[in-house]
């Protein structure tokens, strides 16, 4: 167990919907990094917040948002799904803002399918 | 992860070697890794080597680092069933300010009794 979690586990919804994945990080961890795991473009980074902030930004569609609470959880909102969102969505924790050495714990993901 | 290259598939027999290699491009990366994901699990940082180092061993996994040709490969002895999982190779990426994780597209071991 990574300590980092994720809900839901699974996620059906169909064409134009939007949806909200939520991440709690490891305890401590301040940064949270969002991935998208998908069979022809292997793991895309999305985005990364570090303590409430974003801290860099990846391939990342306008359609696509997300935020870190004080709590330090996050959120990932997909809206006007279309078919090629579905994928496997991960989140990721690590102590500090991104340093040169850094572990990222991963969290079991949410499977997301849109039909 | 699209400038970190790795083979998509290996099949091995148990009790064999298997090596996994894998090319980055950002020369300027001080620390390296390989990551295994088991099925229907996250990713697992197994090991990672800095950039001086040409090699770390730990028990059955060898990284072997070839900094000129920005060449990485991971060789686990005496694979067991149980190390069937993708392995993926990352990097730290240095992004405004931050460094992120930056990965491969994973490689499939399938490792045969």
């Amino acid at each position: 167990d990574s300590g980092v979690t994720q809900t839901p586990k699974h996620l059906i919804t169909a064409t134009g919907q939007r949806v909200t994945l939520r991440c709690s990080p490891r305890s401590g961890d301040l940064s949270v990094y969002w991935y998208q795991q998908s069979l022809d473009q292997g793991l895309q980074f999305l985005i990364q917040y570090y303590n409430g902030e974003e801290r860099a930004k990846g391939n990342i569609l306008e359609r696509f948002s997300a935020q870190q609470f004080p709590d330090l959880h996050s959120e990932l909102n997909l809206s006007s799904l279309e078919l090629g969102d579905s994928a496997l969505y991960f989140c990721a924790s690590s102590p500090g803002q991104g340093h040169m050495n850094t572990e990222a714990f991963f969290g079991q993901g949410t499977r997301l399918t849109v039909v | 992860g699209e400038d970190v290259e790795q083979s998509l598939f290996l099949s091995v027999r148990e009790g064999d070697s298997s090596v996994i290699n894998c090319t980055y491009t950002d020369s300027s990366s001080t620390y390296l890794y390989w990551y295994k994901q088991e099925p229907g699990a996250g990713l697992q940082l197994l090991t990672y080597i800095f950039s001086n180092m040409d090699m770390k061993q730990d028990q059955r996994l060898t990284v072997l680092l070839n900094k000129k040709d920005k060449h990485l490969s991971l060789r686990i002895a005496d694979t067991q069933t149980g190390d069937s999982a993708i392995y993926f190779c990352a990097e730290s990426r240095a992004s405004g300010g931050s460094y992120i994780p930056t990965f491969g597209r994973g490689t499939s071991l399938i490792v045969h009794p």
